[in-house]
């Protein structure tokens, strides 16, 4: 009954390799975020979509470029993932002004 | 550029005291902060919030206050159990950027608690 979900929960590639990490909410929320958080803990907004438009979109290299099928899912695809993509990603959701439920996160380390 | 900060990157408390975690923000024109906890290996879960418009809210052992005057905000955590170790995050949604979505935070650097039994 997870509430917001995203798979993989760990995922280990090359430089260079292209990845993808889904992430689903069945909270029915209209809102979704991928969020950067870095070795030092510091978390940073990088892409804001509600109902599937895009509505943020922060100073992030054009190899993320996430996706957002319906209003349930936001998958977020990277593309000549370099060292410094290495990071837990995060992916939320709310109603346009509620509470953000996080994930459990997706830890992502380039080699 | 705008930022939202903590003072402390580590506390270590007694289990029983009280904890208290600092945090200074510079956006002038934030009007709502929410207190952020993530245990280890999961992902942020909410504590408390609380709008411009009032400087103290309560929660079930929690206590969030706002000092607008010199921009600050605390979050202080009562009978501090071993369920409290984590790290906290401060977070500001300040106005003008993109309206009034709680998802547009922008967070501060976190805040180790750690409790000793």
């Amino acid at each position: 009954d997870t509430a917001v979900s995203q798979t993989p929960k760990y995922l280990v590639t090359q430089m260079g390799n292209d990845k993808s990490i889904k992430c689903e909410q069945n909270l029915g929320h209209d809102t979704m975020y991928w969020y950067k958080q870095d070795s030092k803990k510091f978390l940073k907004i990088m892409f804001s979509y509600n109902n599937k438009e895009l509505i943020i979109n922060e100073t992030v290299p054009n190899r993320f470029s996430p996706k957002s099928p319906d209003k349930a899912h936001l998958n977020l695809h990277i593309n000549s993932l370099e060292l410094g993509d290495s990071a837990v990603y995060f992916c939320a959701s709310s109603l346009i002004t509620g509470e953000l439920f996080f994930g459990e996160g997706s830890r992502l380390t380039v080699l | 550029g705008e930022s939202v900060g903590l003072h402390l990157p580590t506390l270590s408390v007694q289990e029983g005291d009280n904890s208290i975690i600092n945090c200074a923000y510079s956006n002038s024109a934030s009007d709502y902060f929410i207190w952020y906890k993530q245990e280890s290996g999961k992902g942020p879960q909410f504590i408390i919030d609380i709008r411009s418009n009032m400087d103290k809210r309560q929660g079930q052992r929690v206590t969030v206050l706002l000092n607008k005057t010199v921009k600050h905000l605390s979050l202080q955590i009562a009978a501090t159990q071993p369920g409290d170790s984590a790290v906290y995050f401060c977070a500001e949604n300040g106005l003008g950027n993109y309206g009034g979505s709680q998802g547009n935070l922008i967070f501060g650097k976190g805040t180790k608690l750690s409790v000793k039994p």
